[in-house]
């Protein structure tokens, strides 16, 4: 079956630069994506890696490793506003044009 | 467009009865995904179609959980009978599996609180 694991909570100050690991398990693998969701709301695509490397928009940048089944979701100059929960998602061959999502990342942005 | 929508956007219910909700895709999209969060078990995919066929609904906790989608702009996620473990809110998304980065876009859910 798949599995992702990530940190259930990180906090972190204006301004300042955070990293949310993401490893998974998955067979098959097609690609990482990573969903940001604010309290109350619904998740939103921010980024999706399907070869190794880092891809990167505006803020917030998203890395691969495909042969370390591992990822990351870089956020640069934090705000306020970017406080939410953040989850990574796979696809792969079980489960097919779905994504399986991680538990979820809290992230805390304080003054 | 206006984006993926659900109804009810809230709905209370008493243990036993049977609860429906809806979603609209967006136009144009291929796939539509019904998930279910809650904060013991997070995102969870209940089941997904793909041109309006169910492809995987090995999500579906229970025979008491039924979906369909009659046409391509319309889905339905049936509850019967509702238990309060069901309390959930409960996202319909769609997207286009031909698009590489296989986004995925979110109605703004139905929060169910069953009684």
């Amino acid at each position: 079956g798949q599995s992702l694991e990530q940190p259930s909570e990180v906090t972190a100050v204006e301004g300042a630069i955070v990293q949310i690991n993401c490893t998974y398990q998955t067979s098959g693998f097609y690609g990482l994506s990573w969903y940001q969701q604010h309290d109350g709301g619904a998740p939103t695509f921010l980024s999706y890696n399907g070869l190794d490397g880092l891809e990167e928009t505006g803020r917030f940048s998203s890395f691969l490793s495909r042969s370390d089944s591992y990822g990351y979701l870089l956020l640069q100059e934090l705000q306020m506003k970017d406080s939410a929960s953040y989850f990574c998602a796979v696809r792969d061959r079980q489960a097919g044009t779905a994504l399986i999502f991680g538990k979820g990342t809290t992230l805390s942005v304080s003054s | 467009d206006a984006g993926v929508i659900q109804s009810p956007r809230h709905e209370v219910t008493e243990m036993g009865q049977e609860v429906t909700l809806r979603c609209k895709p967006i136009s144009g999209h291929n796939s539509l995904f019904w998930y279910r969060q809650t904060m013991m078990r997070g995102l969870e995919l209940l089941i997904y179609f793909n041109n309006n066929v169910p492809i995987d609904d090995s999500g579906m906790p229970e025979d008491r959980f039924s979906a369909k989608m009659p046409n391509a702009s319309f889905s339905t996620l049936k509850i019967q009978p509702s238990e309060p473990r069901d309390s959930a809110v409960y996202f319909c998304a769609s997207g286009d599996p031909l698009v590489l980065r296989n986004e995925q876009f979110f109605g703004p859910g139905t929060r169910l609180t069953v009684l």
